[in-house]
C-alpha cells in the first residue's frame, strides 16, 4: 500500500541558509500535519491543512511557512535556518475527521 | 491546550514479562488517544488506539486501558519480546475546535522501552 512520502530524507544546510521539505500524503488523503522532533524529543506538531487551507497551527515559528498544493502535496519552508533547526521533520496524512495518521519516514534536518 | 504526561521515561524488562506505559491528560474534551512505536530514527507507528467511548481495547500482546474519568490512558504489552524495544509514545487529541480543525495530536514525552532477551 502506497505511504507518505517526503523528501529529501536528509538534508545538510548552513546558519541563515533555507530549506523545504516536502511531503506526499497518501492517495486520496486531504489532511496534512507537519512534526518536528529534536533529538530524544516527542514530536511537535507545527501545522496542518485540510483542502489547501490552514487548519491548525501549532508551534512553528514565524521564519517557517507552509502550503498545501492542488494535488494534495504539502511543503514546509525554512528560513533564516537556526542551529536549533536541526530535528526530524514528520509530515502525517489522513483523511478529515479521521483521527488516524499516518506518518511519513522524515526528513533528517541539519544546520551546521 | 493539550498536556500530555507520561511515565516512566525508561523501562527495562525481561522477554517474557509485561511492560506497562501510563499516560495522563489535561482536556477533558480529548477523545482519541492512540499509542505510537518509534524505533531510532524511523517513523512513528501506530500500534493501538483508543476513543473515549471505549474503556479497553485489545490486539494479540497489546491492549490499552482509558479511564476518562481519571483522564489517564495505559498501554500494556504481555509476553514482550527483545522486538519490542523501541520508544513509546503516547498522545491525546481534543475534538476539534472549529469547522476546519482537524485532529493535530500532542505527544507525551515518550518511554524508551528495552525487553532484554
Amino acid at each position: 500500500a502506497a505511504g507518505v512520502i517526503q523528501s529529501p530524507r536528509h538534508l545538510i544546510k548552513e546558519k541563515r541558509e533555507t530549506a523545504t521539505l516536502k511531503c506526499y500524503p497518501i492517495p486520496r488523503h486531504d489532511t496534512v500535519y507537519w512534526y518536528q522532533q529534536g533529538p530524544g524529543q516527542d514530536p511537535q506538531f507545527l501545522i496542518s491543512f485540510y483542502e489547501k487551507m490552514q487548519s491548525d497551527k501549532g508551534s512553528i515559528p514565524d521564519r517557517f511557512s507552509a502550503q498545501q498544493f492542488s494535488d494534495y502535496h504539502s511543503e514546509l519552508n525554512m528560513s533564516s535556518l537556526e542551529l536549533g533547526d536541526s530535528a526530524l521533520y514528520f509530515c502525517a496524512s489522513g483523511t478529515f475527521r479521521n483521527e488516524k495518521l499516518f506518518f511519513g519516514s522524515g526528513t533528517q534536518l541539519s544546520v551546521l | 491546550g493539550e498536556n500530555v504526561e507520561q511515565h516512566p521515561s525508561t523501562l527495562s524488562v525481561q522477554e517474557g514479562d509485561s511492560a506497562v506505559i501510563k499516560c495522563t491528560y489535561s482536556d477533558s474534551a480529548s477523545n482519541y488517544f492512540p499509542w505510537y512505536k518509534q524505533e531510532l530514527g524511523k517513523r512513528p507507528q501506530l500500534i493501538i488506539d483508543i476513543r473515549s467511548n471505549v474503556g479497553e481495547k485489545k490486539d494479540q500482546r497489546i491492549a490499552v486501558t482509558l479511564n476518562k474519568t481519571a483522564k489517564h490512558f495505559s498501554l500494556h504489552i504481555t509476553e514482550t519480546q527483545p522486538e519490542d524495544s523501541a520508544v513509546y509514545f503516547c498522545a491525546a487529541t481534543p475534538r476539534p475546535s472549529n469547522s476546519n480543525s482537524g485532529y493535530a495530536l500532542n505527544f507525551g514525552k515518550g518511554t524508551s522501552l528495552l525487553v532484554t532477551p
